[in-house]
């Protein structure tokens, strides 16, 4: 069974500030399957990117992801306030999985 | 507009049982699989299992086969999520979302029910 390992398990940066979060499958993830959520406190998790680079209908472009294989990344370009949150990736396609998460916090 | 609009919070007793509900609207019903998500208190989240409406064809992730059962009444457009007898460690945040397929990625998301079981 795959695992999904995220790092780092938190991120301290300040808004303005590059940030760069990584999902790391124990097996090679078939065709990119690989999705991105955001959660906020108390809400519902928000998909981000699909397919490991394509960006769900309505968000800001600020987010980017990319990999293969076993190495995926998700890049906030320069975090805004709203972007401090924690953020999943999951695999899909043959079984669907979660990754432990990473909490972007403000430093 | 798609809307999954989960069923409140409840409060249990170890051994009871329980159902919640999803229901959808905004789309059609029987054509988006619905998943099941939970969130065990300040942990992440997990993946429960997947229901199509239109067949009721059901798939589980291993580690909650046997442990729920995943339904859907497509007449009402409502997926439920049920426990015969619940234990403390059901204590939970459950998650619906409409998914791309039986093992794809989901947009769109309920609100969220809290499952409580105190004895």
């Amino acid at each position: 069974e795959i695992v999904l390992t995220q790092s780092p398990g938190t991120l301290s940066l300040s808004p303005g500030e590059r940030a760069t979060l990584s999902c790391r499958a124990s097996q090679s993830v078939s065709s990119s399957y690989l999705a991105w959520y955001q959660q906020k406190p108390g809400q519902a998790p928000r998909l981000l990117i699909y397919g490991a680079s394509s960006r769900a209908t309505g968000i800001p472009d600020r987010f980017s992801g990319s990999g293969s294989g076993t190495d995926f990344t998700l890049t906030i370009s320069r975090l805004e306030p709203e972007d401090f949150a924690v953020y999943y990736c999951q695999q899909y396609g043959s079984s669907l999985l979660f990754g432990g998460g990473t909490k972007v916090e403000i430093k | 507009e798609v809307q999954l609009v989960q069923s409140g919070a409840e409060v249990k007793k170890p051994g009871e049982s329980l159902k919640i509900s999803c229901k959808g609207s905004g789309y059609s019903f029987t054509s988006y699989w619905i998943g099941w998500v939970r969130q065990m208190p300040g942990k992440g989240l997990e993946w429960m299992g997947i229901i199509y409406p239109g067949d009721s064809d059901t798939r589980y992730s291993p580690s909650f086969q046997g442990q729920v059962t995943i339904s859907a009444d497509k007449s009402i457009s409502t997926a439920y999520l049920q426990w015969s007898s619940l234990k403390a460690s059901d204590t939970a945040m459950y998650y619906c979302a409409r998914c791309r397929d039986s093992s794809g990625y989901c947009v769109y998301w309920g609100q969220g029910t809290l499952v409580t079981v105190s004895s």
